[in-house]
């Protein structure tokens, strides 16, 4: 059975203390790996798209790796207005989205 | 500014009564979807759409029904709205099915007594 896991539940950090993300997968047939940025009482917002294992993508403060089984999301000296829940999400051959929990960051100042 | 917009934002309503979600589109987009999120759950997909006229059931299609009679409108009706329909809805639409970005509305959380 298709399944993401996004790893840890939550995450506080202080302002400027670099750290990961975790989305551990499994999928029957990888079309593509998604993340999104998801701020408090609104709809998720759109980060990266990971097609295939070696890929790495990069946004400001944010970068993501993608291996056959998981992605990072790697967060460098983040500011306070990073803090948000991050989602991970799988499609499957049959073009199914599978969602993961998400991560709550809290950045402190 | 493309975007996708909901009506209502916040819902309160009794077990039993119809009600309907609209969304709509202004992107020319093919796929539309309809997602429900509770805590610790993740989004759940309700139905979604590949096209005009075509619509198919997501992981919890129960208690809902849609309808795509025009490209950039998606309808999320409960006809007989239960206390578990309790939630945070979100509609979202992407160019097509495929691995591309969905675009997501700015949810309507639904309380149900």
């Amino acid at each position: 059975e298709d399944q993401v896991t996004q790893s840890p539940e939550a995450l506080r950090l202080q302002e400027g203390e670099s750290s990961s993300l975790n989305c551990s997968y499994t999928v029957s047939g990888l079309r593509g790996l998604f993340w999104y940025r998801q701020d408090p009482g609104k709809g998720p917002e759109f980060l990266f798209t990971l097609y295939s294992a070696g890929e790495e993508k990069e946004k400001e403060r944010l970068k993501a790796t993608l291996t056959k089984k998981e992605s990072f999301l790697h967060i460098t000296a983040p500011k306070p207005e990073d803090s948000a829940t991050y989602l991970c999400a799988v499609q499957d051959s049959n073009y199914q989205l599978i969602w993961g929990a998400g991560t709550k960051l809290i950045i402190k100042p | 500014e493309a975007q996708v917009t909901q009506n209502p934002r916040y819902l309160i309503t009794v077990t039993g009564k119809k009600l309907t979600v609209t969304c709509s589109q202004n992107m020319n987009h093919e796929y539309m979807s309809w997602y429900r999120q509770d805590p610790g759950l993740g989004l759940r997909q309700i139905y979604y759409s590949m096209n005009v006229e075509v619509t198919d059931k997501g992981d919890v299609p129960e208690g809902y029904k849609v309808s795509r009679k025009e490209k950039r409108n998606f309808p999320l009706i409960l006809e007989s709205p239960s206390p578990n329909q309790t939630s945070l809805y979100f509609c979202a639409s992407s160019l097509l099915a495929g691995a591309y970005e969905q675009y997501f509305g700015p949810g309507t959380r639904l309380t149900v007594t």
